[in-house]
């Protein structure tokens, strides 16, 4: 167990609709990744967060958006769903997320396994 | 380009014998980190060892150890007596450091292990 959660664990839902994945970081870590895996395109950084605020994108859609609550949970929100963004979503947490820290490991949670039908 | 490549779709390991993931990797920054994680068939994405590029000796973790050849922008994972559960993806990923301005981790498409009885 990494210590980082999220839910759901599963999601199906149809094409047009919007969802909401929900992420908790470990405790005492203050960045939160997104990370999306299809089979097409691997495992894809999205956005960062740091300590509430926006540190990093990268391929991220712009009907995708993502943000970090007070309490560091994160949560990305996806709408206007296609079939191709059925993926398996992967929220990770670090402690800083600076540039400088390469030492910086992420731990993963489980992962939200979406199916667009 | 791609920054970390991953040759090996698929490799088959008796039990307890050794098995070598082959991960290469491409940047300028001479600051940056080497990660590993298994996916295992369940999805979720398990931290397993980290290799700096200033770190003068190969990083080991229990049965994992790291074979880091920085001239030959190499950093493969020795998996010794391999057990059954050791059967699943194996992702190398990078994160660069400081003339990076994101802090992303980018991954290779992965190896499958599968161990044989």
């Amino acid at each position: 167990d990494s210590g980082v959660t999220q839910t759901p664990k599963h999601l199906i839902t149809a094409t047009g609709q919007r969802v909401t994945l929900r992420c908790s970081p470990r405790s005492g870590d203050l960045s939160v990744y997104w990370y999306q895996q299809s089979l097409d395109q691997g495992l894809q950084f999205l956005i960062q967060y740091y300590n509430g605020e926006e540190r990093a994108k990268g391929n991220i859609l712009e009907r995708f958006s993502a943000q970090q609550f007070p309490d560091l949970h994160s949560e990305l929100n996806l709408s206007s769903l296609e079939l191709g963004d059925s993926a398996l979503y992967f929220c990770a947490s670090s402690v800083e997320g600076t540039g400088a820290l390469v030492t910086d490991t992420q731990y993963f949670g489980p992962g939200t396994r979406l199916t667009v039908l | 380009a791609q920054k970390i490549t991953q040759t090996q779709p698929g490799m088959f390991v008796q039990e307890k014998e050794a098995v070598t993931l082959d991960c290469t990797y491409d940047t300028s920054d001479p600051s940056y980190g080497l990660f590993w994680y298994k996916q295992p068939s369940s999805g979720e994405m398990i931290f397993l060892i980290y290799q700096g590029s200033y770190d003068q000796q190969n990083a080991t973790e229990g049965r994992y150890s790291l074979n880091f050849q920085k001239a030959r922008k190499s950093a493969n994972l020795v998996i010794s007596a391999s057990q059954l559960g050791d059967s699943a993806m194996y992702f190398c990923a990078m994160r660069e450091g400081d003339e990076s301005n994101d802090y992303k981790l980018s991954f290779g498409a992965g190896t499958t292990v599968t161990v044989r009885a």
